[in-house]
């Protein structure tokens, strides 16, 4: 059974692009969530979907950051302009929202910015 | 205060020796406890839950639960260099609806 996708692995953009990072969260699964993780700051919950609708975008550090799940399979998170201090490993989970509620992580997308 | 809370490490112990992984937590509503392990350039991958009171094994895995306290913990027994990772405990509350994770204990097993 195919984990969490994501893509793309890495992502080296210079400052002022516009960076989209995709999902495909565990077929069946009706919760996504997108982390960010900085040696500085740990692992951060940005935002989290369930059945596709946003719940909670506290997370989300500013207007740069917008994310979207079109359908039960896809989701994006787009930062739009890019800045250096964006440079981080951002991972997608995702749970089924019953029982004990535990995520599974995807292999994350490295992103750098110049 | 932060809302869960591990020592940082790093924790080094020797092959095998018994691995103890400590963590607390604030909110007295939450329901259920994870752990996971995370490999230096990998992504957070589970290895144990514990939702009751007491002791739950898996294999060389124990986590231990004392809602009383507040406290969960895990432990690794006869302990193998390829159990050196950073360790993050996560709490699930029902009123947050989230996991909130912590920074994570790093463990070195000697050779």
């Amino acid at each position: 059974d195919a984990g969490v996708i994501q893509s793309p692995r890495h992502e080296v953009t210079e400052m002022g692009q516009e960076v989209t990072l995709r999902c495909k969260p565990i077929s069946g699964h009706n919760s996504l969530f997108w982390y960010r993780q900085t040696m500085m700051r740990g692992l951060e919950l940005l935002i989290y979907f369930n059945n596709n609708v946003p719940i909670d975008d506290s997370g989300m550090p500013e207007d740069r950051f917008s994310a979207k799940m079109p359908n039960a399979s896809f989701s994006t998170l787009k930062i739009q302009p890019s800045e250096p201090r964006d440079s981080a490993v951002y991972f997608c989970a995702s749970s089924d929202n019953r029982g004990i509620r535990e995520q599974y992580f995807g292999p994350g997308t490295r992103l750098t910015v110049t | 205060q932060k809302e869960v809370e591990q020592n940082s490490g790093p924790l080094s112990v020797p092959e095998g020796a018994i691995a103890s992984l400590n963590c607390t937590y604030s909110d007295r509503g939450s329901q259920s406890f994870f752990w996971y392990r995370q490999y230096s350039g990998k992504s957070p991958e589970l290895i144990m839950f514990i939702y009751s009171n007491g002791d739950k094994e898996d294999g060389r895995f124990t986590a231990q639960l004392n809602k009383a306290s507040q406290y969960v913990s895990l432990l690794i027994r006869d302990s193998q260099p390829s159990d050196s990772a950073t360790y993050l405990c996560a709490v699930y509350s029902g009123s947050a609806r989230q996991l909130t994770f912590g920074s994570g204990t790093q463990l070195t097993v000697l050779p």
